[in-house]
């Protein structure tokens, strides 16, 4: 089964500094992977996502996630952290059928410090 | 216009109830989700369901049971709520534009806001 780990259930950075939220995946095949945010009392909004068409992916907000297949890595990044980025940051999986749903990391909670 | 709504968002109800939370997309989408989010916010899938085939993880209780009236709406009926089921419950739909179904996993899901359940 396909599943993701993100290492660092929270993680702390200064307004402007750079941002870095790691995942990394186990998966025998190409997997479809994604960044989801949730913000407070919200749902889950997409990021971005990478679906084998190029490694690396951009996504909305600033952030952008490369995919390193010799690392099964894909950490997102942002080059300046905005106090409007503080939120929960999920990394999912899904399999090659859609129908099994997603499979999700147990999520990161970003802190932007003033 | 919200593309996956959800009712109600907030629902507070007694042991042993059984109680219904409401989903509706607008999207055209062919495929449907419930996902639980814990209290530790861990995401989990619950279901899956398009016009042809419902997809049940095997670890949901069978007190849990979708409902589909039609293509834009999946419902979610939980039969003698236990404590345990005190989670926010999230609605996502998505599509795959081929037209294959269910939808392959390059599509994004696009969910809800959230039902926040909780057993007293």
């Amino acid at each position: 089964a396909q599943s993701v780990t993100q290492l660092g259930s929270h993680v702390s950075v200064s307004e402007g500094a750079l941002v870095l939220l790691r995942c990394n995946y186990s998966s025998s095949v190409p997997p479809y992977l994604f960044w989801y945010v949730q913000y407070p009392n919200q749902g889950l909004q997409l990021l971005l996502k990478y679906t084998s068409a190029a490694t690396l992916v951009k996504g909305i907000n600033g952030f952008e996630a490369e995919f390193k297949k010799s690392e099964t890595s894909f950490h997102l990044t942002k080059p300046s952290a905005h106090m409007s980025d503080a939120a929960e940051y999920f990394c999912a999986v899904i399999s090659g059928g859609g129908a099994d749903g997603l499979t999700f990391g147990k999520g990161t909670h970003l802190i932007i410090q003033p | 216009d919200t593309a996956v709504s959800q009712t109600p968002k907030y629902l507070v109800t007694q042991m042993g109830n059984d109680k219904s939370i409401k989903c509706e997309q607008n999207l055209g989408h062919d495929t449907m989700y419930w996902y639980k989010q814990d209290s530790k916010k861990f995401l989990k899938i619950m279901f899956s369901y398009n016009n042809k085939e419902l997809i049940i993880n095997e670890t949901v209780p069978n007190r849990f049971s979708p409902k589909s009236p039609d293509k834009a709406h999946l419902n979610l009926h939980i039969n003698s709520l236990e404590l345990g089921d005190s989670a926010v419950y999230f609605c996502a739909s998505s599509q795959d534009p081929s037209g294959h179904l269910p939808a392959t996993g390059n599509q994004p899901q696009h969910f809800g806001d959230g039902t926040r359940l909780s057993i007293l």
